[in-house]
């Protein structure tokens, strides 16, 4: 079955910096790459996600990077803000299957 | 606005009960998914369904069943609890194509 690495699993950055988190995946055949953000106490909510077909997107300070040759696909989020501080987790899907397979998680802190 | 409701917050239960968790979504969803998460182990699928009567297993079924007699509903069930499923359990529901999952506020769960 898929395998998603995620890393790291921790990260803290000062207020405005950017932020970048890692995921990669084993089976060729995924094509769906969402990134989930769950804030304390909530379960996890989308907040971007990636296609095959699509090599990167963007929505507003974040974006999504996708190279399918290596397999890897990343989370930026730029001029980062405290409110962005939650613990963010990938997950891909390939299209034979019902169900998401999530990388581990990272947990941003975000110091103002 | 869309939702999936889970019936608790917070459960505690002895060891050998048994315990239903119950999810509802109001989006008319086919998927509905039932996910555990530990710390640094990330969500792991339990069971999902993708129809009503439909389930299938997930990684770790083991000790759990489930029940879905109704599209909006999908229930967990712990046949004899154990300290071990102490956890948070995440339910979600997606359409059958590669679209955003949406989760619940989640069930913090304490066997004891």
């Amino acid at each position: 079955g898929e395998n998603v690495e995620q890393h790291p699993s921790t990260l803290s950055v000062q207020e405005g910096d950017s932020a970048v988190i890692k995921c990669t995946y084993s089976d060729s055949a995924s094509n769906y790459f969402p990134w989930y953000k769950q804030e304390l106490g909530k379960g996890p909510q989308l907040i971007i996600d990636i296609r095959s077909n699509v090599g990167e997107k963007k929505d507003q300070r974040i974006a999504v990077t996708l190279n399918k040759t290596a397999k890897h696909f990343s989370l930026h989020i730029t001029e980062t803000q405290p409110e962005d501080s939650a613990v963010y987790f990938c997950a891909a899907k390939w299209a034979g299957s019902y169900q998401l397979t999530f990388g581990k998680g990272t947990k941003l802190s975000v110091i103002p | 606005d869309v939702k999936v409701t889970q019936s608790s917050r917070y459960l505690v239960k002895r060891t050998g009960e048994k315990v239903f968790l119950e999810c509802v979504q109001d989006m008319d969803h086919e998927n509905m998914f039932w996910y555990r998460q530990d710390p640094g182990l990330g969500l792991r699928l339990i069971y999902f369904s993708y129809d009503v009567k439909m389930k299938e297993k997930g990684d770790i079924p083991e000790g759990y069943s489930v029940s879905r007699e109704k599209k909006e509903r999908f229930s967990l069930i712990l046949e004899s609890a154990s300290t071990n499923q102490t956890s948070m359990y995440l339910c979600a529901s997606s359409l059958p194509v590669n679209t955003e999952a949406f989760f619940g506020q989640g069930t913090r769960l304490t066997v004891v």
